[in-house]
């Protein structure tokens, strides 16, 4: 699975959209951009996965450069509860054939100020 | 909802003794779960993969038994460790993939050893 760089920590204004980069040089043609976060002493949440194209849906947008070896996830209007730390993680597709473990990296530690 | 659910989310044991975590997929069969292992400040680690009906596969550096993993059902994975030590002090997470969906987490289980 691709590698990926993440900023360690970032601070977003409570209202303001927070905009995650994420870097993945090596994504190979086949791998999905996936993104989960994890709030303190919680298990990760799913937030949104994609391919190449834009995806959109309740939690966040996920926009991926052309040449895909980037991406950003936004939340759109941050909120206290927002505070967590956010992993984005390339792998192949999911297949349900028992293969599906996620490889985390270290993330970034996203802190919404009031 | 929760799709997965891990029990008990915390626990306390003495030096010796032998705890053990439950993990249930609910309203979906997984044929596969993942145990991860997550110390303070620090990444989740995958530890295992569990396979209902035949034997876990262990992450490298992973004691297999030491730590025991059952996957008896399809909705019931347990991880046992046995003759646990204050350096086994951990957050334990699970997690499943329903069909088509992406994987899931339990909520993690914070085992102390006294």
């Amino acid at each position: 699975d691709a590698k990926t760089t993440q900023p360690t920590s970032m601070d977003c204004a409570e209202g303001r959209a927070a905009n995650l980069p994420c870097n993945h040089s090596t994504i190979s043609g086949n791998e999905y951009v996936y993104w989960y976060r994890q709030i303190h002493s919680q298990g990760p949440q799913y937030i949104i996965h994609g391919l190449k194209n834009n995806e959109t849906n309740e939690m966040a947008s996920l926009i991926i450069t052309e040449d895909r070896k980037s991406s950003t996830l936004i939340l759109p209007h941050a909120t206290l509860r927002d505070t967590a730390v956010y992993y984005c993680i390339v792998r192949g597709a999911l297949s349900n054939f028992g293969n599906e473990k996620l490889t985390f990296g270290t993330g970034t530690r996203l802190t919404i100020i009031p | 909802g929760a799709v997965v659910s891990q029990h008990p989310s915390r626990v306390i044991c003495k030096s010796g003794t032998s705890v053990k975590i439950e993990c249930r997929s609910l309203d979906f069969q997984a044929t596969t779960m993942f145990w991860y292992r997550q110390f303070p400040k620090q990444s989740l680690m995958l530890m295992a993969t569990s396979n209902e009906g035949s034997k876990a596969t262990y992450e490298q550096g992973v004691e297999k038994d030491k730590f025991l993993i059952n996957h008896a059902s399809l909705t019931l994975s347990t991880l046992t460790v046995t003759s646990a030590h204050p350096e086994d002090s951990s957050f334990y997470i699970c997690s499943a993939r329903p069909f088509n969906s992406p994987l899931h987490f339990g909520n993690g289980t914070r085992l102390t050893v006294t």
